[in-house]
């Protein structure tokens, strides 16, 4: 099983604060997405990269795919109570229907 | 309104008592998925279905089956229900991109089961 690790795991920050969530794997893909999910709903996907070093932006959050196509982050600028939830990595191969993911990084933004 | 829904949201049974958890999507999706989610491991695939009749396993299919017979369904059947199996599960439905599964589009609101 190719793995998706993402860090850090928990992270807890006060309103207004940059932070940044990392997705790594030592396996190539060909499109790896993010989604967020709030506690009783099913995640929610945000936002889908498909080229090496592709970055793409919503808001404040900014998503970069890593040139190899390894790796992903996301940064998310100011943040705000309303970012708090699961974020949520996820990666595609480039055949048939399996999508790995990442085990989440749980964010509490603090007012 | 496109949706992807589940039914039951909240079950608990006993080991060993057949049970099925339904799932539906309206969007005419080819692609539907199971999932699993545990604290700390994540969202794990269960089962995927590419299309009609066209089921595969994904990385946790052990003790559960599936079955693709319309393309609107994918229900998750448990023959044999055992307490690892406690968890919650989610279905998920996406537009295939050139025969590819690149994304999840839906998700469902979740189901979640205990096994006494």
């Amino acid at each position: 099983t190719q793995l998706l690790e993402q860090s850090p795991q928990f992270l807890s920050i006060q309103e207004g604060e940059n932070l940044t969530v990392y997705c790594n794997s030592s396996s190539v893909f060909s499109s790896l997405q993010w989604y967020r999910q709030e506690p009783g709903e099913g995640p929610v996907l945000l936002v889908t990269v498909v080229t090496g070093g592709e970055v793409k932006k919503l808001k404040r959050l900014t998503f970069q795919f890593g040139d190899a196509r390894k790796d992903s982050s996301l940064h998310i600028t100011a943040a705000q109570p309303g970012d708090t939830g699961l974020y949520l990595c996820a990666g595609a191969k480039n055949q048939g229907g399996k999508l790995i993911f990442g085990q989440g990084t749980e964010l509490s933004v603090k007012p | 309104e496109a949706q992807v829904t589940q039914n039951p949201r909240y079950l608990i049974t006993v080991t060993g008592k057949k049970l099925t958890v339904t799932c539906s999507q309206n969007m005419n999706h080819e692609y539907m998925s199971w999932y699993r989610q545990d604290p700390g491991l994540g969202l794990r695939q269960i089962y995927y279905s590419m299309n009609v009749e066209v089921t595969d396993k994904g990385d946790v299919p052990e003790g559960y089956k599936v079955s693709r017979k319309e393309k609107r369904n994918f229900p998750l059947i448990l023959e044999s229900p055992s307490p690892n199996q406690t968890s919650l599960y989610f279905c998920a439905s996406s537009q295939l991109d050139r025969g590819v599964a690149k994304n999840i589009q839906y998700f469902g609101a979740g189901t979640r089961l205990s096994v006494l």
